[in-house]
């Protein structure tokens, strides 16, 4: 059972214009997210996150915002660069647990074409 | 310097074959984990530590164990190695109390 759901598996977008990843979640005890960046041959990298408390976190050109009622969250790049071109997994977490666990999706591809 | 490193970080191996992966950090976290990524896949989690004399089975532990031998150090072992196990595997670390995760640049395991 998947409970973080990234159903575009791919994203192609034009330099300078916005990208939007979307991650949907099954789990209504999940309360912090995070998003993370993977480049071939590198490890993922934390980009930014948010927490339940919140309905946007911004990070210079990325946004993240958070609808609870509808357990979705989006990943906004604005604009988007060549550099952008990575996968990108949404992660989340249940942090009343106790292993501090994190769920991952199953990625989505974006290229940002010049 | 990367504060996460991880070897080896490619390596062929056969069925039936004792297999270990090391990962090392320098950036003090107590916390550290081992992930498994296949094609198509996200992260899946199969040991954690959360300091040196605490040990947890992940979402998918079976055919694999570890062992933290110092806060910056925790290795994962493949007993027999058999082919559904070929995958890419990451290690990470988390300070305390926090939730981001920081990742080694991954291990790329065949087993053939």
């Amino acid at each position: 059972d998947q409970q973080v759901k990234q159903n575009s598996p791919s994203l192609s977008v034009q330099e300078g214009r916005i990208s939007i990843l979307n991650c949907d979640y099954t789990n209504s005890m999940f309360d912090y997210f995070l998003w993370y960046k993977k480049y071939p041959a590198e490890g993922p990298t934390f980009l930014i996150s948010i927490s339940s408390i919140k309905d946007k976190n911004e990070d210079g050109r990325f946004t993240v915002f958070l609808n609870k009622s509808a357990k979705h969250l989006s990943l906004h790049i604005v604009p988007s660069q060549p550099g952008d071109s990575a996968v990108y997994f949404c992660a989340a977490i249940d942090s009343g647990g106790s292993n501090y666990k994190l769920t991952f999706g199953k990625g989505t591809l974006l290229t940002v074409n010049p | 310097d990367a504060d996460v490193t991880q070897t080896p970080r490619n390596r062929i191996t056969k069925t039936g074959k004792r297999i270990m992966l090391e990962c090392s950090q320098t950036k003090g976290h107590d916390r550290m984990y081992w992930y498994r990524q296949d094609p198509g896949l996200g992260l899946r989690l199969i040991y954690y530590s959360f300091d040196v004399k605490d040990i947890n089975k992940g979402e998918i532990s079976d055919g694999y164990s570890v062992s933290r031998q110092a806060q910056a150090k925790f290795s994962l072992s493949l007993e027999s190695a058999i082919p559904n196990q070929t995958a890419l595997y990451f290690c990470a670390t988390s300070a305390t109390d926090t939730y981001e995760q920081y990742f080694g640049p991954g291990t790329r395991l065949t087993v053939t």
